[in-house]
């Protein structure tokens, strides 16, 4: 079945530091691919998003790009900032199945 | 943007009553909302998917007489917590999609319910 695995947490980082949490996806078809950030005590946000292969999604500074032969959808930053200190989530949508599947999330504590 | 508006923020109830978490999207209509459940320090767990006029569409191990789900117009899902236990205590958060879009425009997350049973 459809599934998505990231990397474990949390990921602690000071200030500044390069940023990747690594996202890998199993689907039979092909799906589109989402990070979300989920801030303590709220709801999820969309990130950034990238619906076919190369495609390369950013916003705030994070981008990911979408990697077929490696079935890879990393995020990255070149510099974080205390304010990023979040849960990210990878999640991949199948039109098949009509559902969002998330990864476990990972928690990243960025100290000033 | 899309705004997804979910109510409570958070409640507390007793064990054996009902609560009822409301999902509202303001500015756009939602044939299909989905509702979520998390686990502390967990991933998101889809409970079922909530169709406008129809009956919901659950996920395997997800009772359905124990989360009644009604989505009686394009704008509004509600998610009943019947009888509820202290093992329930948990976070839902529900999504909806804006029906005009295209097939890959993304998921519109509420900020979610803290149910709390004691």
């Amino acid at each position: 079945g459809n599934s998505v695995t990231q990397m474990e947490g949390p990921v602690t980082l000071s200030e500044e530091a390069f940023l990747t949490i690594n996202c890998t996806y199993t689907a039979t078809g092909y799906p589109s691919l989402f990070w979300y950030v989920q801030y303590p005590g709220e709801g999820l946000q969309l990130l950034l998003k990238a619906t076919k292969a190369d495609d390369k999604g950013s916003n705030k500074g994070f981008e990911a790009t979408y990697r077929k032969e490696t079935t890879s959808f990393h995020l990255e930053k070149g510099s974080v900032q205390v304010s990023d200190s979040a849960v990210y989530f990878c999640a991949l949508w199948m039109d098949s199945s009509y559902k969002l599947i998330f990864g476990s999330g990972t928690r990243l504590l960025v100290r000033p | 943007g899309a705004v997804v508006s979910q109510h409570p923020s958070w409640v507390i109830c007793k064990s054996g009553t009902s609560v009822k978490i409301e999902c509202r999207s303001l500015d756009f209509q939602a044939t299909t909302m989905f509702w979520y459940r998390q686990f502390p320090k967990q991933s998101l767990m889809l409970m079922a998917t909530s169709n406008e006029g129809s009956k919901a569409t659950y996920e395997q191990g997800v009772e359905k007489d124990k989360f009644l789900i009604n989505h009686a117009s394009l704008t509004l899902s509600t998610l009943t917590v019947t009888s509820a236990h202290p093992e329930d205590s948990s976070f839902y958060i529900c999504s909806a999609r804006d029906s005009k879009t295209g097939a890959n425009s993304p998921l519109h997350f509420g900020n979610g319910t803290r149910l709390t049973v004691t």
